[in-house]
């Protein structure tokens, strides 16, 4: 079965300090991968997505960088964190098909990131 | 664009009450609708989908219909219970990357 870790759970950051979360998927091959911003009370926001090794789509312009180095680890970053940077960050993979997407997401346990 | 608009919260009911969480949403094309749950400190779960009008997605008691007519798709459930407490999400997607969310309504079920 497939299974998607992400890490560190929490994480509490000085302002202009780095971020690294990671994200791994086990149990699939060629997945795609989101990372999604939760702010307090409010739905859900995509930052990027990738459809393969080294192909990231930015949907937000800001200080935060996506990577994906293989094929089932996705790494956001940043290398000065902002105050409204805080939230809870969520990675998520769906099934690759050929020219389309069933929008079926499958979430990691998050990550919250808090910048004081 | 594309969007999902859905009832806020919190709604707050006793065990064994009915519920209802509307959702409403705006699309070109045609979109799958989905809803998602969250239990608190966790990532979302798929809990149903319906992928064309008048399909109905059913999962652990839980209901929606996909009403094109009046583009909604709202969540219910006959008789909840205290672990049913989460934020429900309901989303949408024409097939592209983007899966879009709406605000989340939180539910709370006193026993």
């Amino acid at each position: 079965s497939q299974t998607i870790h992400q890490w560190p759970a929490t994480l509490v950051q000085p302002v202009g300090s780095p971020l690294s979360l990671e994200c791994t998927v086990e149990g699939t091959s060629n997945p795609n991968l989101y990372w999604y911003r939760q702010a307090a009370g409010r739905g859900l926001q995509l930052l990027f997505y990738s459809v393969g090794i080294g192909q990231i789509s930015s949907e937000v312009p800001q200080n935060l960088s996506a990577s994906r180095p293989q094929d089932r680890q996705f790494i956001l970053s940043s290398k000065k964190l902002l105050l409204s940077d805080s939230g809870f960050y969520l990675c998520a993979w769906s099934v690759r098909l050929a020219g389309a997407n069933t929008g079926e997401l499958f979430f990691g346990e998050g990550s919250r990131l808090t910048v004081l | 664009g594309n969007s999902v608009t859905q009832m806020e919260g919190p709604v707050t009911l006793s065990e064994e009450a009915f519920l209802t969480i509307n959702c409403t949403y705006t699309a070109t094309g045609y979109p799958s609708l989905f809803w998602y749950v969250q239990y608190p400190g966790e990532g979302l779960q798929l809990l149903l989908k319906a992928t064309k009008a008048d399909d109905k997605g059913s999962n652990k008691g839980f209901e929606a219909t996909y009403r094109k007519e009046t583009t909604s798709f709202h969540l219910e459930k006959g008789s909840v219970q205290v672990s049913d407490s989460a934020v429900y999400f309901c989303a949408l997607n024409t097939g592209g990357f983007k899966t879009i969310f709406g605000a989340g309504t939180r539910l709370f079920v006193k026993a």
